[in-house]
């Protein structure tokens, strides 16, 4: 059974820390992991990570992509309080066509 | 105007009752999906529909239905609403294929359904 695990689940930090959110993935034939934002409502959707682009970043935001360890960290830098939401991973399986998500990490950023 | 629409955005309903929600796009994708979402365990795959003709059980479909009337329009009924269907909702849709098979969804805003 595809399986996708986030951690830590809960992070408080302060305005200007960085902070690293992982995901790990065990999937029959992997294709593809992908973050989301989910603030208030609707997910948005942030990278996405295959074989042939193991790296990605967007500002303050990168993520990486380790398909030996089968994991990925989503990391923010100079964090603001506009980045307190839930960080969603998902991964695609090659035959799948469709997302299996983890749990989420809520992330709070205090001032 | 928003690409995903959902309808209503929140229903308090009783045990017993069916409830259909209602999810538009008008992105031109094929692909819609259903999810359901509660604390502390992500996103739960429901239904998902490849094109009009094409609908597939996700990992929690019992107690669920789906029907897709258009390419741009898939609807959820809860033929008998239970007090453990109570979650937030969302519908997605997915450019799967368009560029070569990888997927990104887009979702829509939710429901927030309450079974009492």
């Amino acid at each position: 059974e595809d399986k996708v695990v986030q951690s830590p689940l809960s992070l408080v930090v302060h305005e200007g820390d960085t902070v690293t959110l992982n995901c790990s993935y065990e999937v029959t034939n992997f294709r593809s992991l992908l973050w989301y934002k989910q603030e208030k409502k609707a997910p948005t959707f942030l990278f996405m990570l295959t074989s042939s682009g193991i790296e990605k970043k967007s500002g303050r935001l990168s993520s990486i992509l380790d398909k030996k360890e089968l994991s990925s960290i989503l990391n923010i830098t100079a964090t603001q309080t506009g980045d307190s939401a839930i960080y969603l991973c998902a991964v695609e399986a090659a035959g799948a066509q469709k997302l299996v998500f983890g749990q989420g990490t809520r992330l709070t950023i205090n001032p | 105007d928003a690409d995903v629409t959902q309808t209503p955005r929140n229903r308090i309903t009783k045990t017993g009752k069916r409830i259909m929600l209602e999810c538009s796009q008008t992105k031109g994708h094929d692909r819609m999906y259903w999810y359901r979402q509660d604390p502390g365990l992500g996103l739960r795959l429901i239904y998902y529909s490849f094109d009009v003709k094409d609908i597939n059980k996700g990992e929690i479909s019992d107690g669920y239905s789906v029907s897709r009337q258009a390419q741009a329009k898939f609807s959820l009924s809860l033929e008998s609403a239970i007090p453990n269907q109570t979650a937030l909702y969302f519908c997605a849709t997915s450019d799967w294929g368009y560029r070569g098979g990888t997927d990104t969804q887009y979702f829509g805003p939710g429901t927030r359904l309450t079974v009492l």
